[in-house]
Order: structure tokens, then sequence, then C-alpha cells
């Protein structure tokens, strides 16, 4: 069955940056795009960016332009989320998810990971 | 960018059936036919309802069903169970390769 396995949990400073792994399984990983998506403590989703797992190509929210970078390997099925230069704000619960209908989020998600930001 | 605008929250009865609204502008929900929804349980993962307006994955009720008109994406579940209560976010696609997320709407089964 398809499934999406985050790294863990991490804690990091303002100005620090994370990369975040999503390994999947049980489907051909070039097959389908990745997307990240977010959610900050009590709020709502917040689509982050997409990465085609095929060719590497990327697209990312404006709001993170400059911040993020989403990366695949494809010898591993996993994918990664990098950002940088956190900031409290960036403190959140981070999703990826196959993206096998191109619907902004995905049919399959992992776990989630949280980041949270403190000094 | 601001997200798609939801109710906060929304509630029925067993049986009963309960429609979402979801708006937006010309630029997202009205201009494509690229409305997907999201059902996320406290603490897990969201999971896909519907996607393009009205079509759904395998595996999920035909009770969920969505449509569009204008401006306007709605998802509406038939035959409320306590089970579908949750929150539920819809998505659209808003251009140039990007997506946006509604605030979300809290589903109460009295």
């Amino acid at each position: 069955q398809v499934q999406l396995v985050q790294s863990g949990a991490e804690v990091k400073k303002p100005g620090a940056s994370v990369k975040v792994s999503c390994k999947a399984s049980g489907y051909t990983f070039p097959s389908y795009g990745v997307t990240w998506v977010r959610q900050a403590p009590g709020q709502g989703l917040e689509w982050m960016g997409w990465i085609s797992a095929h060719n590497g190509n990327t697209n990312y929210a404006q709001k993170l332009q400059g911040r993020v970078t989403l990366t695949t390997d494809t010898s591993s099925n996993t994918a990664y989320m990098e950002l940088r230069s956190l900031r409290s704000d960036d403190t959140a619960v981070y999703y990826c998810a196959r993206d096998r209908y191109s619907s902004g989020g995905g049919d399959s998600w992992g776990q989630g990971t949280l980041v949270a930001v403190s000094s | 960018q601001s997200a798609l605008t939801q109710p906060r929250s929304v509630s029925g009865s067993p049986g009963q059936s309960v429609t979402i609204s979801c708006t937006g502008t010309g630029s997202d929900v009205g201009g494509y036919d690229y409305v997907s929804w999201y059902q996320q349980q406290p603490g897990k993962a969201p999971k896909l309802m519907i996607y393009d307006v009205s079509k759904r994955p395998s595996g999920v009720p035909d009770r969920f069903s969505g449509s569009k008109s204008g401006n306007t994406a709605s998802l509406t579940i038939s035959g409320l169970q306590a089970e579908d209560e949750a929150d539920y976010y819809c998505c659209s696609y808003a251009g140039t390769y990007t997506y946006l997320f509604g605030a979300g709407t809290k589903v109460t089964v009295l």
C-alpha cells in the first residue's frame, strides 16, 4: 500500500534551517509529484509547493519563494523540504503528500513533522 | 493571496445533509475546475474527499459530493454520520502552478 513516512520532530532557533524528509513506498515514485503543506498550531492548511518526482520541476508559494527548496532523490524514493531563515511563525506541522490528481494536496499523506522555532 | 472563504462551522443531526461553501474569486475557484476538498480529523493528516470539483477518489463514500457555481464551490455531506465530524478544507488552483486552501470549516454532528 502507498505509504509516506516523514522524519521526526525538530526544534530550531530563529534564523536556522530545517530539512524534512518524506520516504515513499508502495508505488512508482517518479510517476507522481509530491506536494508540501503546513499547518500552524490551531490554524488551517497552507500550500507550500510541489515537486515533480520525475524531473525535479518545482512550483513554490509566492510567500515562501527564496526560503524554501524542494528536492527528490529517486534512488531512495525520498522527497525533501528545506526551509531557511526560520522565524517563529514557521512553527507548524509539515506534511508531504503524493499528488496523484493534481489536487493541491494529495491522495496519500505523510504523518506530519512538527517543526518548532524558538529561541 | 488570502485564504478562500469558508464558514467557521456547520452542524447537523445524524441523517441530515450539510453543505459547506468555499468562496474565492475569478482568479482561483471561478477560473478553473480544480477544486478539491479535504477532511481532517483531530491530530491526523488530511484526507482527500473530492477533486476536480466533483470527483471522488476510490473509497470515499458517495454521501460526499462536490459542485461549483461561479466563484463558490460546495461540499455536501448527505446522510450525516457521527464519523463525519471533522474539519473540512477546500483547495483551489490559483494560477501559475500554485494552490490556495480555504480557512477550514468545523462540522459538528449533533
